[in-house]
């Protein structure tokens, strides 16, 4: 089955603490990206890659790193979080094409005490 | 830079109802995507449909249709005959591609049965 999975679903966590959102995708995309859902603020985007070892900035990427050293893989890690990115965060990833819609991870709910 | 507004927060109608919702786009872009994502309450984002800026042909799929017109920069979407399964978040998201695709902050639906 054709999907994007995420782990861990759920995570509470303390201020600091480095943890790692994993993402992997099946679909052999070339596009992987990361999104944090607030609520009023929709969906919006922390980091993209278009392939390989090419990553980029999104709309919100401080505090956030990420990698993509296999296509399939694209964590999202967290060096030292803090409160303000208690969020709800999807990965998704697309075929190459402007046109191609993303396929997202069923999210993530991080909450950094 | 781009900007999308989905006025409606919330809307709630009763089973069986039709119901539109609204969307619309600032763009400077000449080539553009327009996408419709829902989200229902179990939290994971579906794609329903996107439409070329090129492409002003309007779509029905079975209860679902949409509305694209350039000329207003709208990209509306119409349930008929809504159905409580309708209930959810819907996001409309213009964008140039994958990596530059704006979410609006969605419309809350409820269909009372």
């Amino acid at each position: 089955e054709a999907q994007v999975t995420q782990n861990p679903r759920y995570l509470i966590t303390v201020t600091g603490k480095k943890l790692t959102v994993t993402c992997s995708q099946n679909m052999n995309h070339e596009y992987m990206s990361w999104y944090r859902q607030d609520p009023g603020l929709g969906l919006r985007q922390i980091y993209y890659s278009m392939n390989v070892e090419v990553t980029d900035k999104g709309d919100v990427p401080e505090g956030y790193k990420v990698s993509r050293k296999e296509k399939r893989n694209f964590p999202l890690i967290l060096e030292s979080p803090s409160p303000n990115q208690t969020s709800l965060y999807f990965c998704a990833s697309s075929s190459q094409g402007n046109n191609q819609p993303q396929h997202f991870g069923d999210g993530t709910r991080l909450s950094i005490l | 830079a781009q900007k999308v507004t989905q006025a409606q927060t919330e809307i709630s109608v009763v089973e069986k109802e039709d119901v539109t919702l609204d969307c619309v786009y600032e763009t400077r872009d000449t080539t553009y995507y327009l996408f419709w994502y829902k989200q229902p309450p179990s939290g994971e984002l579906v794609f329903l449909i996107r439409r070329n800026s090129f492409d002003e042909q309007n779509e029905i799929s079975g209860r679902y249709s949409w509305n694209f017109q350039k000329s207003t920069s709208s990209f509306n979407f119409t349930i008929t005959a809504s159905q409580v399964v309708d209930s959810a978040v819907y996001f409309c998201a213009p964008g140039t591609g994958a990596n530059n695709l704006f979410f609006g902050t969605g419309t809350r639906l409820t269909v009372i049965p």
